[in-house]
């Protein structure tokens, strides 16, 4: 099992949609978790962080379940410019942080 | 300079030479990242530095080498290049630890023939 794991998509949606991309972790003792969202052929930049059970930033919502050891990132009423990759990232202590592949979305008019 | 600037954007190299990529942060980050981007498998760490002087191995080091001579530059060299080292690198920083938002560079392209 890798330990970080996303559907690679892509997931192809019409604007206002809502969307949700699925992701899980192996490391039980991750404490923090983040979204990036990546550009083609650009580089990741951060969209949000998890530290407890969730966090939502307009109309974006991330969300923690580590029972199931997985989190997930909602996007409601989608943009254009929604579309990008998005990457989960789990740290594993210290200074090697995890990233996943990437799920791809893009977003139609 | 505001954040991370990455040189060169994009190289052509032929397997065997020796090649140099720069990186340099603005920000006074204690730690800096190499990554490598391929199609398929994400982002992978080279090797990192939690604080000028000292460095350590990632997940995929063989081949690489990297020094930390001061807090903003961290560069990171292919002693002879290999085809399989062509992907997209690139170079990130961070406040503190890997559980720290992590700025990136705009990478770059290498191509190794």
């Amino acid at each position: 099992r890798k330990e970080v794991e996303q559907d690679p998509g892509p997931f192809n949606v019409p604007e206002g949609a809502t969307v949700a991309f699925n992701c899980t972790y192996s490391n039980s003792a991750s404490q923090s978790f983040f979204w990036y969202r990546q550009d083609c052929r650009k580089e990741p930049k951060l969209l949000m962080s998890v530290y407890s059970s969730g966090n939502e930033d307009g109309r974006f919502t991330a969300q923690l379940n580590r029972a199931s050891q997985y989190i997930s990132l909602l996007i409601r009423d989608s943009k254009l410019s929604d579309s990008a990759t998005y990457l989960c990232v789990v740290p594993t202590g210290g200074f090697k942080t995890i990233f996943g592949a990437g799920t791809r979305l893009f977003v139609k008019a | 300079i505001a954040g991370i600037t990455q040189a060169p954007t994009s190289q052509i190299l032929a397997a065997g030479r020796r090649m140099t990529l720069r990186c340099t942060q603005d920000m006074r980050h204690n730690a800096m990242y190499w990554y490598r981007q391929d199609l398929g498998l994400g982002l992978r760490l080279i090797h990192y530095s939690n604080t000028a002087g000292t460095t350590g191995k990632g997940e995929v080091p063989d081949g690489y080498s990297v020094s930390r001579a001061n807090t903003d530059d961290f560069p990171l060299t292919l002693a002879s290049a290999v085809p399989s080292q062509t992907s997209v690198y690139f170079c990130a920083s961070s406040k503190a630890g890997g559980a720290d938002t992590q700025y990136f560079g705009p990478g770059t392209r290498l191509t190794v023939l």
